[in-house]
């Protein structure tokens, strides 16, 4: 594997369940991020890891947990979404906050 | 209050038109400004880093630049695969905020 890989690629989710994304990087980074994407909006920055320490959290609700046992992993434990959580989720790595390599994305659906 | 825009919106051209997309930014002192391109459905792609006014960088048909308060994507002779959305990105001096413009969707016609 090279890069920024993220698991699922697609889930579909009701507002009762609990899930997790998975974020994994190989490129030997020391901060990742979790973004969201929505239609027709700016990516929007949940979190941010600098050496497994999280430094940004930007007003996400609780709903959202992340997770980061180590430099080269990120979880994103969802609970009790709402539709409006419908997006696609973006992983990313960078080192020192520099320019950032990004997963695919998981095209998250909640019904 | 820290912001980045992008224009146009959406840009049509058709094969080997040149143009060229904005990003004007406002930020208390810029570390770095990046571009980036991506897909539809997939994770944005990294094109370039510009750290100063008046820094240039090249990949192909794609030229960007940088100002003090803008930075421009250039395209020379697009082909229809050049077809995706720019993202541009500003870094503030700090090193503690990332801001992304909404991107420009830009359409290449054969």
């Amino acid at each position: 594997e090279t890069g920024v890989t993220q698991t699922p690629r697609h889930l579909v989710m009701g507002m009762t369940n609990k899930k997790s994304l998975k974020c994994e990087q190989h490129l030997g980074h020391n901060a990742m991020y979790w973004y969201k994407q929505s239609a027709k909006k700016p990516l929007e920055l949940m979190f941010v890891y600098n050496f497994k320490e999280q430094t940004e959290n930007n007003s996400v609700p609780s709903r959202f947990s992340p997770e980061c046992p180590n430099s080269s992993h990120l979880f994103l434990h969802l609970h009790t979404l709402q539709p409006e959580d419908s997006a696609l989720y973006l992983c990313a790595s960078s080192q020192d906050r520099q320019e950032q390599y990004f997963g695919p994305g998981t095209r998250l659906t909640v019904t | 209050e820290d912001q980045v825009t992008q224009s146009p919106e959406a840009l049509r051209l058709q094969e080997g038109e040149s143009s060229s997309l904005n990003c004007s930014y406002t930020v208390s002192g810029l570390r770095g400004l990046f571009w980036y391109r991506q897909d539809p459905g997939k994770g944005p792609e990294f094109l370039f880093t510009l750290y100063s006014a008046g820094e240039e960088k090249e990949k192909e048909r794609l030229k960007a630049t940088l100002t003090k308060k803008e930075s421009f994507l250039h395209i020379t002779a697009p082909k229809p695969e050049d077809s995706a959305t720019y993202l541009c990105a500003v870094l503030d001096s700090s090193a503690s905020k990332i801001i992304f413009g909404s991107g420009t969707r830009l359409s290449i016609r054969p």
